[in-house]
């Protein structure tokens, strides 16, 4: 597919367990950034992939967040011992330098 | 510290009736102000990047206008298939290339 690619699209899970989510993105693209959308709050960034460099991880809520992008594409968003509130639907999205970020449909998180 | 905001929060129109959304910033260094469309279950998608004041940008019914304090995203005769939820998002000179969201504007057209 042409397009932002994330797995899987919904997962539910109980409350201190980890979970990984994937993000697969557009061929080509050297940025890559994870955001987070809480019912009723915009899009908050998390971290973000440029090429070869270090990531951004400003925007990490907690110690709990990480995030790996190996071989400078496919990147992995990983939750440690997972919260109530850490419920939301996480959004991958990836951009030629200079160009618009192009977005998955996202991962449906739900901590039981 | 950088802030988007859109209003309204939420705008029903019926078919044909043009209409506004808007979207104010503060940001200590413009690099770009997005919009983009977000329907039900899926991942924003991309519509325009404004670069300056006095920029504008058109697609179909939709056309975006930037000033120093906020863009406007103007809808001329709306259809149905316009209904979403639609998103602006600042990209300041001062925080790397991560997007500021506003929470976005509910659009619903109805026939």
């Amino acid at each position: 597919g042409a397009g932002v690619s994330q797995s899987p699209s919904n997962k539910v899970t109980e409350k201190g367990k980890d979970v990984e989510l994937r993000c697969d993105p557009i061929s080509g693209h050297t940025a890559l950034y994870w955001y987070r959308q809480s019912l009723g709050q915009g899009l908050e960034f998390l971290i973000y992939f440029q090429g070869n460099s270090a990531p951004d991880k400003s925007g990490l809520p907690s110690d709990r967040f990480s995030a790996e992008r190996t071989g400078g594409s496919v990147s992995t968003l990983t939750i440690q011992r997972t919260q109530q509130e850490d419920s939301a639907v996480y959004l991958c999205a990836s951009s030629s330098k200079g160009q618009p970020q192009h977005f998955g449909d996202g991962t449906r998180l739900s901590i039981l | 510290e950088d802030q988007v905001t859109q209003s309204p929060e939420a705008l029903r129109l019926q078919e044909g009736e043009s209409s506004s959304l808007n979207c104010s910033y503060t940001v200590s260094g413009l690099r770009g102000l997005f919009w983009y469309r977000q329907d039900p279950g899926k991942g924003p998608e991309f519509l325009f990047t404004l670069y300056s004041a006095g920029e504008e940008k058109e697609k179909e019914r939709l056309k975006a206008t930037l000033t120093k304090k906020e863009s406007f995203l103007h809808i001329t005769a709306p259809k149905p298939e316009d209904s979403a939820t639609y998103l602006c998002a600042v990209q300041a000179t001062n925080s790397g290339y991560a997007l500021n969201f506003g929470k976005g504007t509910s659009l619903l057209v109805t026939p």
